[in-house]
């Protein structure tokens, strides 16, 4: 089965740097790829996706990559403001409905 | 965007007590909807699966005799947590999906048993 790894774990930054998570599959039938962004005691929120007939995805602040040769995909988000601090995690879906999730990583913007 | 509203957000009962928890899509329909577990500061455990009409679909080790699911229409899925014993206490965030709508995530429900 597919198998989704997310990097870093914990992510601190300044107020109007960028930041940037990393996440790996192994499933080369994968071809959704979402991201989502989950406050303390709320369900993830959908942020951005994007498909595998595409390499690079943006929406304001928010840009992802995707790399299908080498199965990686990012998340990058610039101008980082304090409510951007938040667990973001990765998935990974293919011909199913089923999403694979990556471990998530807690994201802290420094005002 | 699409919205998925879980009820009851949150819920304190006591050991033995069965829970039902209600995922609803509010604005399309859901042909499939997920149910996951959440542990703090871990990430999503998906439990089972659910396709509208057909019994759900559980993930290894999860029991299908505690959990109980229900997805009779597509706007609505049951969780039931029969006879709850606190290593039952945890977030459980449900999620729906339908043609041309990717997961969408409900608020989840903290479930403490006592």
């Amino acid at each position: 089965g597919e198998n989704v790894e997310q990097h870093p774990s914990t992510l601190s930054v300044q107020e109007g740097d960028s930041a940037v998570i990393k996440c790996t599959y192994s499933d080369s039938a994968s071809n959704y790829f979402p991201w989502y962004k989950q406050e303390l005691g709320k369900g993830p929120q959908l942020i951005i996706d994007i498909r595998s007939n595409v390499g690079e995805k943006k929406d304001q602040r928010i840009a992802v990559t995707l790399n299908k040769t080498a199965k990686h995909f990012s998340l990058h988000i610039t101008e980082t403001q304090p409510e951007d601090s938040a667990v973001y995690f990765c998935a990974a879906s293919g011909t199913g409905n089923q999403f694979y999730f990556g471990t998530g990583t807690s994201l802290t913007v420094i005002p | 965007g699409a919205v998925v509203s879980q009820h009851p957000s949150w819920v304190i009962c006591k050991s033995g007590t069965s829970v039902k928890i209600e995922c609803r899509s509010l604005d399309f329909q859901a042909t499939t909807m997920f149910w996951y577990r959440q542990f703090p500061k871990q990430s999503l455990m998906l439990m089972a699966t659910s396709n509208e009409g057909s019994k759900a679909t559980y993930e290894q080790g999860v029991e299908k005799d505690k959990f109980l699911i229900n997805h009779a229409s597509l706007t609505l899925s049951t969780l039931t947590v029969t006879s709850a014993h606190p290593e039952d206490s945890s977030f459980y965030i449900c999620s729906a999906s339908g043609v041309r709508q990717p997961q969408h995530f409900g608020d989840g429900t903290r479930l403490s048993i006592l």
